[in-house]
């Protein structure tokens, strides 16, 4: 079973407008990190937030963290057409134990 | 500078045939390796993890098996295909620690099971 579920499943925008991409999980977290797949590819590490941090950015990336609800966001403003992805929040049950990855938010950057 | 390389990147295999995915990294030692399964539409399953030579440690119950015979290498097996082991396979690499660090991940293989 997936640890952190990705919201919308599917988001299509326009060049240059921002997209908000949510994650909710179940358990305490050491960290949740957020990856980029394009198609066809592996995926790409973009960020990760600790359990004690709240926010963190990254060029055009902004990540949010609430622990007493149990969610992050992924905001990418003034999107690309390269931005053009799915998006993968991942996050453990407990300890050191493997990520687990929900099944991702597709986003389609239109130019 | 670490990269880690994945082969083949596509493979066509009938039911029943046997299976080998190749994984190896370079730049780094003793890494944790990982091999996750993406089907169609869906998130990652993992399916091994390794922390050392020879300890391989299993997710899910099928009918795949993993070594890792040197530091740098993980190999994903199987000694009979079935349909549903068709996927996107993954081999990933963290460095070896305490917390969650992050995953590095190679382009994967293409696996179909006809």
């Amino acid at each position: 079973s997936q640890q952190g579920e990705e919201d919308p499943q599917a988001l299509s925008i326009q060049e240059g407008e921002n997209a908000t991409m949510n994650c909710s999980y179940k358990t305490s977290i050491n960290n949740l990190q957020w990856y980029r797949q394009n198609s066809g590819r592996g995926l790409v590490h973009l960020i990760l937030i600790r359990s004690n941090e709240r926010e963190k950015h990254s060029g055009r990336l902004r990540v949010t963290l609430d622990t007493s609800k149990k969610s992050s966001s992924l905001l990418i403003t003034a999107s690309r057409a390269a931005d053009t992805a799915s998006y993968f929040c991942a996050t453990t049950f407990s300890g050191n134990t493997p990520l687990v990855f929900g099944k991702g938010t597709r986003l389609s950057v239109i130019a | 500078s670490q990269t880690i390389h994945q082969w083949p990147a596509t493979l066509v295999q009938p039911v029943g045939s046997p299976l080998s995915l190749e994984c190896t990294v370079e730049g780094t030692s003793n890494p944790n390796l990982y091999w996750y399964r993406q089907a169609a539409g869906r998130g990652l399953q993992l399916l091994f993890y390794s922390v050392g030579i020879g300890q391989i440690s299993s997710e899910v119950p099928q009918n795949l098996s993993a070594s890792r015979p040197q530091d740098r290498q993980f190999i994903l097996s199987s000694k009979k295909l079935l349909l549903s082991d068709s996927g996107f396979y993954l081999c990933a690499w963290s460095v070896r620690g305490q917390g969650i660090p992050p995953l590095h991940f190679g382009n994967g293989t293409r696996l179909t099971v006809t």
